[in-house]
């Protein structure tokens, strides 16, 4: 059964880059066709996509966070990772991470989802 | 961007009553690709319907997905005490991906 599993620091200062990771287990990312991407959620709001990247590096981002977000993979230790530079209070939110549903196909549903992790911008 | 509507934001419900959420999108979904999620306190959100209206292995009948072009409905035919929970859209027709507001589904 694939499982995701999300990991980073809870705690974060105003303008640091926000670094996540999530690793994937009982599948493979190099050998899946899938796209991998991050949502997040604020406290008590909505979802929102932040980016999706396959096992080759192709990625695709939301506009609204293109400028300060960068998604990386690692195939060989079967992860992804999210990069968001100069964080602010607005960030905070819980992270997840999931799979994308379809052959190479970045726009898709989600299934599975990661537990999430919340990530709080604070000085 | 297209912009998806969740109505109404709240609702109180018994065990046992037949509920509809509605989403609206700001423009025509490409080939109805839009998704229903349902998230407990606490959880990540867990896939519902697919493709407007086919369910997600393991769901349960009593919820059905409907619509097409900028009207989609989520329907639980019957409340089961574990639906009470907040409901999600999310539309895959374009870039880029985007939720709705959510619906929550309060006991009354």
């Amino acid at each position: 059964q694939l499982q995701l599993q999300e990991s980073g620091p809870g705690l974060m200062k105003p303008s640091e880059t926000l670094s996540l990771t999530c690793t994937v287990s009982g599948g493979s990312i190099s050998s899946s066709f899938h796209y991998w991407g991050w949502i997040r959620q604020p406290p008590g709001k909505g979802l929102e996509w932040i980016g999706s990247i396959y096992s080759s590096g192709s990625t695709y981002y939301n506009p609204s966070l293109k400028s300060r977000v960068s998604i990386s993979v690692d195939a060989s230790k079967n992860l992804f990772s999210l990069n968001l530079s100069s964080v602010t209070a607005a960030d905070t939110a819980v992270y997840y991470c999931a799979r994308l549903n379809g052959d190479y196909d970045p726009h898709n549903y989600f299934d599975p989802w990661g537990q999430g992790t919340l990530v709080t911008v604070s000085s | 961007e297209i912009v998806l509507t969740q109505s109404p934001g709240t609702l109180a419900l018994s065990p046992g009553e037949r509920v509809t959420l509605s989403c609206r999108a700001s423009q025509s979904v490409s080939s109805n690709y839009l998704a229903w999620y349902q998230q407990k306190r606490g959880q990540a959100p867990r896939l519902l319907i697919y493709d407007a209206s086919s369910r997600a292995t393991g769901i349960p009948d009593r919820f059905s997905g409907g619509g097409s072009g900028t009207d989609f409905s989520l329907t639980i035919a019957r409340l089961e005490p574990e639906d009470f929970a907040v409901y999600y859209c999310q539309q895959y027709g374009s870039a880029p991906l985007t939720f709705g507001g959510g619906t929550k589904v309060d006991i009354k």
